[in-house]
């Protein structure tokens, strides 16, 4: 099946820091997207994107769709604590919007 | 803002029993979907459900798993005879197009 590729697993960062994460897939995806979830409910989507090489903010939030579809990052800036949570990739191929998950970012911000 | 609602947002069931999750998708939504996580792991692709009927399913939507769309607003996940490794959030999903919103979940724990 198809599998994403999402790093890295765990985060710990100081509150005003910058953060990076990314998934990766030997397969191409059309969509791409990135949803946060805290614990005990369900993902909140963040970001889509829907072209190859489109970059898109979302307040402090960016993210890229790969040149070569088959990966897509999200940097999160000024870090502050409740971006506490774990962040998921999540891709779309074919026509039928059943989207395949990465395992996950766990972030941890240090006040 | 529209949202997907779940309900109950947490039951405990007898392994054999039979459980029904409950849905209602974002009202102009054509596409629906049931996800599944497991306590610590990446959320997982059920099955797709358009037009009446379902369009995708995956290799965890067994003959155990059935989903229905009772009325135009209800969209339904029955397991049949749960087993204990069925505890996870269940997630309901809807979507107009490309981008696919996620209900806060059902939390299904089978003793």
């Amino acid at each position: 099946g198809q599998q994403l590729n999402q790093s890295p697993q765990s985060m710990f960062i100081q509150e005003g820091e910058d953060v990076s994460m990314n998934c990766t897939s030997s397969s191409i995806f059309n969509t791409w997207l990135w949803y946060k979830q805290d614990p005990g409910e369900g993902p909140v989507l963040l970001i889509a994107l829907y072209k190859a090489g489109e970059l898109t903010s979302n307040g402090r939030l960016t993210a890229q769709f790969g040149i070569t579809r088959k990966d897509s990052f999200l940097n999160i800036s000024a870090s502050i604590p409740s971006d506490v949570g774990i962040y998921f990739c999540a891709g779309r191929r074919g026509s039928n919007y059943k989207l395949t998950f990465g395992k996950g970012t766990l972030l941890t911000v240090n006040p | 803002e529209p949202e997907v609602t779940q309900t109950p947002s947490h039951q405990v069931t007898q392994m054999g029993q039979e459980v029904i999750l409950r849905c209602v998708p974002i009202s102009n939504h054509l596409y629906f979907y049931w996800y599944r996580q497991i306590l610590g792991q990446k959320v997982e692709f059920l099955v797709s459900f358009y037009n009446n009927e379902i369009s995708e399913k995956s290799e965890i939507f067994d003959d155990q798993f059935s989903v229905e769309r009772p009325d135009g607003s209800n969209f339904t996940l029955k397991i049949r005879s749960t087993k204990l490794e069925d505890s996870a959030m269940y997630f309901c999903a809807s979507s107009e197009s490309n981008t696919i919103y996620f209900g806060e979940g059902s939390w299904l724990t089978v003793v």
